[in-house]
Protein backbone atom coordinates (compact mmCIF):
# COMPACT_ATOMS: atom_id res chain seq x y z
CA UNK A 1 0.00 0.00 0.00
CA UNK A 2 1.76 3.28 -0.88
CA UNK A 3 -1.01 5.48 -0.06
CA UNK A 4 -0.87 9.07 1.14
CA UNK A 5 -3.93 10.53 2.29
CA UNK A 6 -5.51 14.20 2.08
CA UNK A 7 -8.44 16.10 3.15
CA UNK A 8 -10.31 18.04 2.11
CA UNK A 9 -10.14 17.57 -1.35
CA UNK A 10 -11.54 21.41 -2.37
CA UNK A 11 -11.33 24.10 0.25
CA UNK A 12 -12.47 27.87 -0.34
CA UNK A 13 -11.73 29.88 2.47
CA UNK A 14 -11.87 33.66 2.96
CA UNK A 15 -8.41 36.15 3.56
CA UNK A 16 -9.78 36.50 7.27
CA UNK A 17 -10.82 32.27 7.44
CA UNK A 18 -8.46 29.98 9.39
CA UNK A 19 -8.49 26.68 7.89
CA UNK A 20 -6.48 23.52 7.94
CA UNK A 21 -4.96 20.42 5.12
CA UNK A 22 -4.91 17.32 6.82
CA UNK A 23 -2.78 14.61 5.38
CA UNK A 24 -2.06 11.30 6.50
CA UNK A 25 0.06 7.73 5.90
CA UNK A 26 0.17 4.23 7.55
CA UNK A 27 3.48 3.16 5.42
CA UNK A 28 5.27 3.90 8.59
CA UNK A 29 7.06 6.30 6.80
CA UNK A 30 8.92 8.82 9.00
CA UNK A 31 9.28 11.30 6.50
CA UNK A 32 6.62 13.72 5.48
CA UNK A 33 6.31 16.51 3.30
CA UNK A 34 4.84 19.92 1.88
CA UNK A 35 4.43 21.16 -1.46
CA UNK A 36 2.57 24.13 -3.40
CA UNK A 37 1.83 23.66 -6.93
CA UNK A 38 0.68 26.50 -9.16
CA UNK A 39 -0.81 25.77 -12.39
CA UNK A 40 1.12 24.48 -15.27
CA UNK A 41 4.21 24.91 -12.50
CA UNK A 42 6.15 22.44 -10.64
CA UNK A 43 5.65 21.11 -7.30
CA UNK A 44 7.32 23.17 -4.70
CA UNK A 45 9.05 22.29 -1.77
CA UNK A 46 7.32 24.16 1.40
CA UNK A 47 7.96 22.06 4.74
CA UNK A 48 9.96 18.62 5.71
CA UNK A 49 9.41 16.57 8.55
CA UNK A 50 11.31 13.96 9.58
CA UNK A 51 10.59 11.88 13.00
CA UNK A 52 8.00 14.44 13.50
CA UNK A 53 10.21 17.32 13.55
CA UNK A 54 10.62 20.06 11.37
CA UNK A 55 13.72 19.50 9.23
CA UNK A 56 13.23 21.76 6.61
CA UNK A 57 11.22 25.21 5.95
CA UNK A 58 11.80 26.58 2.31
CA UNK A 59 10.63 30.12 3.57
CA UNK A 60 7.40 29.81 4.12
CA UNK A 61 5.76 32.69 4.77
CA UNK A 62 4.41 32.53 8.85
CA UNK A 63 0.81 32.33 7.63
CA UNK A 64 1.88 28.97 6.53
CA UNK A 65 1.67 26.63 9.83
CA UNK A 66 2.54 23.09 9.51
CA UNK A 67 2.17 20.81 12.24
CA UNK A 68 3.51 16.83 12.75
CA UNK A 69 1.01 15.53 16.08
CA UNK A 70 2.48 11.32 15.19
CA UNK A 71 4.56 9.64 12.38
CA UNK A 72 1.44 8.94 10.60
CA UNK A 73 -0.10 12.41 10.50
CA UNK A 74 0.63 16.07 8.76
CA UNK A 75 -1.40 19.14 8.89
CA UNK A 76 -0.91 22.49 7.61
CA UNK A 77 -2.74 25.48 9.40
CA UNK A 78 -3.72 28.33 6.81
CA UNK A 79 -4.38 31.74 8.56
CA UNK A 80 -4.66 35.33 6.47
CA UNK A 81 -3.77 33.85 3.34
CA UNK A 82 -3.78 35.89 0.13
CA UNK A 83 -5.05 35.14 -3.31
CA UNK A 84 -2.17 34.56 -4.43
CA UNK A 85 -2.07 31.23 -1.98
CA UNK A 86 -4.64 29.62 -4.20
CA UNK A 87 -2.97 26.19 -5.58
CA UNK A 88 -2.80 22.63 -5.20
CA UNK A 89 -0.78 21.71 -2.32
CA UNK A 90 0.62 18.38 -2.29
CA UNK A 91 1.76 16.10 0.76
CA UNK A 92 4.13 13.05 0.18
CA UNK A 93 6.28 10.74 2.28
CA UNK A 94 9.02 8.43 2.05
CA UNK A 95 10.44 5.79 4.17
CA UNK A 96 13.02 8.54 5.29
CA UNK A 97 14.97 11.68 4.63
CA UNK A 98 17.36 9.60 3.33
CA UNK A 99 19.34 10.31 -0.51
CA UNK A 100 16.79 9.06 -3.33
CA UNK A 101 13.71 7.64 -0.80
CA UNK A 102 11.09 7.82 -3.43
CA UNK A 103 8.37 10.41 -2.02
CA UNK A 104 4.81 9.35 -2.55
CA UNK A 105 2.36 11.85 -3.11
CA UNK A 106 -1.15 12.10 -2.03
CA UNK A 107 -4.13 13.43 -4.21
CA UNK A 108 -3.35 17.51 -3.10
CA UNK A 109 -5.93 19.83 -1.86
CA UNK A 110 -7.24 22.35 -4.09
CA UNK A 111 -7.04 25.73 -2.31
CA UNK A 112 -8.95 28.78 -3.58
CA UNK A 113 -8.20 31.94 -1.39
CA UNK A 114 -10.99 34.88 -2.10
CA UNK B 1 21.45 26.46 -7.24
CA UNK B 2 19.16 23.85 -8.61
CA UNK B 3 18.53 24.38 -12.72
CA UNK B 4 16.13 21.51 -14.10
CA UNK B 5 15.46 21.89 -18.00
CA UNK B 6 12.62 19.85 -20.11
CA UNK B 7 10.57 20.57 -23.34
CA UNK B 8 7.41 22.08 -22.40
CA UNK B 9 5.09 20.21 -24.76
CA UNK B 10 5.16 16.94 -27.05
CA UNK B 11 3.15 14.83 -28.91
CA UNK B 12 3.83 11.52 -30.53
CA UNK B 13 1.42 9.12 -31.85
CA UNK B 14 -0.24 5.84 -30.15
CA UNK B 15 2.00 2.84 -30.43
CA UNK B 16 5.01 4.92 -31.06
CA UNK B 17 7.74 5.83 -28.64
CA UNK B 18 8.61 9.15 -27.22
CA UNK B 19 11.93 10.40 -25.30
CA UNK B 20 11.78 13.12 -22.93
CA UNK B 21 14.33 14.82 -22.03
CA UNK B 22 16.10 16.21 -18.94
CA UNK B 23 19.07 18.30 -18.27
CA UNK B 24 20.09 19.70 -14.92
CA UNK B 25 22.57 21.26 -12.91
CA UNK B 26 22.87 20.66 -9.59
CA UNK B 27 25.00 20.61 -6.15
CA UNK B 28 24.41 17.89 -4.09
CA UNK B 29 23.43 14.99 -6.76
CA UNK B 30 21.58 12.43 -4.89
CA UNK B 31 19.93 10.93 -7.47
CA UNK B 32 16.94 11.98 -10.44
CA UNK B 33 13.22 10.92 -10.21
CA UNK B 34 10.73 10.67 -12.85
CA UNK B 35 6.88 11.12 -11.95
CA UNK B 36 4.35 10.93 -13.98
CA UNK B 37 1.29 13.47 -13.22
CA UNK B 38 -2.56 13.42 -14.86
CA UNK B 39 -4.38 16.96 -15.22
CA UNK B 40 -5.71 17.98 -11.59
CA UNK B 41 -4.15 14.94 -9.55
CA UNK B 42 -0.75 13.61 -7.71
CA UNK B 43 2.36 12.95 -9.00
CA UNK B 44 3.18 8.84 -9.56
CA UNK B 45 6.39 7.50 -8.99
CA UNK B 46 7.90 5.87 -12.42
CA UNK B 47 11.64 5.55 -12.16
CA UNK B 48 15.07 6.65 -9.89
CA UNK B 49 18.45 6.75 -11.38
CA UNK B 50 21.51 7.32 -9.57
CA UNK B 51 24.10 5.09 -11.30
CA UNK B 52 24.78 6.29 -14.89
CA UNK B 53 22.96 3.66 -17.22
CA UNK B 54 19.37 2.74 -18.47
CA UNK B 55 16.79 1.41 -15.92
CA UNK B 56 13.90 -0.39 -17.53
CA UNK B 57 10.64 -1.38 -16.23
CA UNK B 58 8.01 -2.72 -18.75
CA UNK B 59 7.31 0.10 -21.10
CA UNK B 60 8.95 2.45 -18.95
CA UNK B 61 12.74 3.00 -19.17
CA UNK B 62 15.21 5.41 -17.52
CA UNK B 63 18.38 7.47 -18.45
CA UNK B 64 21.33 8.60 -16.68
CA UNK B 65 24.55 10.38 -17.64
CA UNK B 66 25.74 11.79 -14.43
CA UNK B 67 29.08 13.52 -16.41
CA UNK B 68 26.61 15.14 -18.95
CA UNK B 69 23.93 16.09 -16.70
CA UNK B 70 21.85 14.10 -18.57
CA UNK B 71 18.80 11.76 -18.33
CA UNK B 72 15.59 10.63 -20.32
CA UNK B 73 12.62 8.85 -19.98
CA UNK B 74 12.06 6.52 -22.97
CA UNK B 75 8.17 5.05 -22.96
CA UNK B 76 7.20 2.48 -25.78
CA UNK B 77 4.03 1.17 -27.13
CA UNK B 78 2.45 4.72 -26.21
CA UNK B 79 -1.56 4.33 -25.11
CA UNK B 80 -3.89 7.03 -24.90
CA UNK B 81 -3.42 6.84 -21.25
CA UNK B 82 0.12 8.21 -21.09
CA UNK B 83 -1.03 11.51 -22.13
CA UNK B 84 -0.35 13.43 -18.97
CA UNK B 85 2.62 15.54 -17.74
CA UNK B 86 6.19 13.73 -17.11
CA UNK B 87 7.97 15.58 -13.97
CA UNK B 88 11.77 15.12 -13.75
CA UNK B 89 13.21 15.93 -10.21
CA UNK B 90 16.62 15.72 -8.88
CA UNK B 91 16.90 14.54 -5.47
CA UNK B 92 19.58 16.75 -3.83
CA UNK B 93 20.91 17.25 -0.31
CA UNK B 94 18.86 15.18 2.48
CA UNK B 95 15.86 14.21 -0.17
CA UNK B 96 14.88 17.34 -1.14
CA UNK B 97 13.18 17.28 -4.74
CA UNK B 98 14.03 20.00 -6.95
CA UNK B 99 11.13 19.28 -10.03
CA UNK B 100 11.09 20.50 -13.35
CA UNK B 101 8.83 22.58 -15.07
CA UNK B 102 7.81 19.07 -16.13
CA UNK B 103 6.79 17.97 -20.37
CA UNK B 104 3.36 18.03 -20.98
CA UNK B 105 2.72 14.85 -23.58
CA UNK B 106 -0.38 14.48 -25.76
CA UNK B 107 -0.97 11.41 -27.36
CA UNK B 108 -2.66 11.47 -30.41
CA UNK B 109 -4.58 8.11 -32.60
Amino acid sequence: DTEVTQTPKHLVMGMTNKKSLKCEQHMGHRAMYWYKQKAKKPPELMFVYSYEKLSINESVPSRFSPECPNSSLLNLHLHALQPEDSALYLCASSHSQGAGETQYFGPGTRLLVL
Amino acid sequence: GQNIDQPTEMTATEGAIVQINCTYQTSGFNGLFWYQQHAGEAPTFLSYNVLDGLEEKGRFSSFLSRSKGYSYLLLKELQMKDSASYLCAVASGANNLFFGTGTRLTVIP
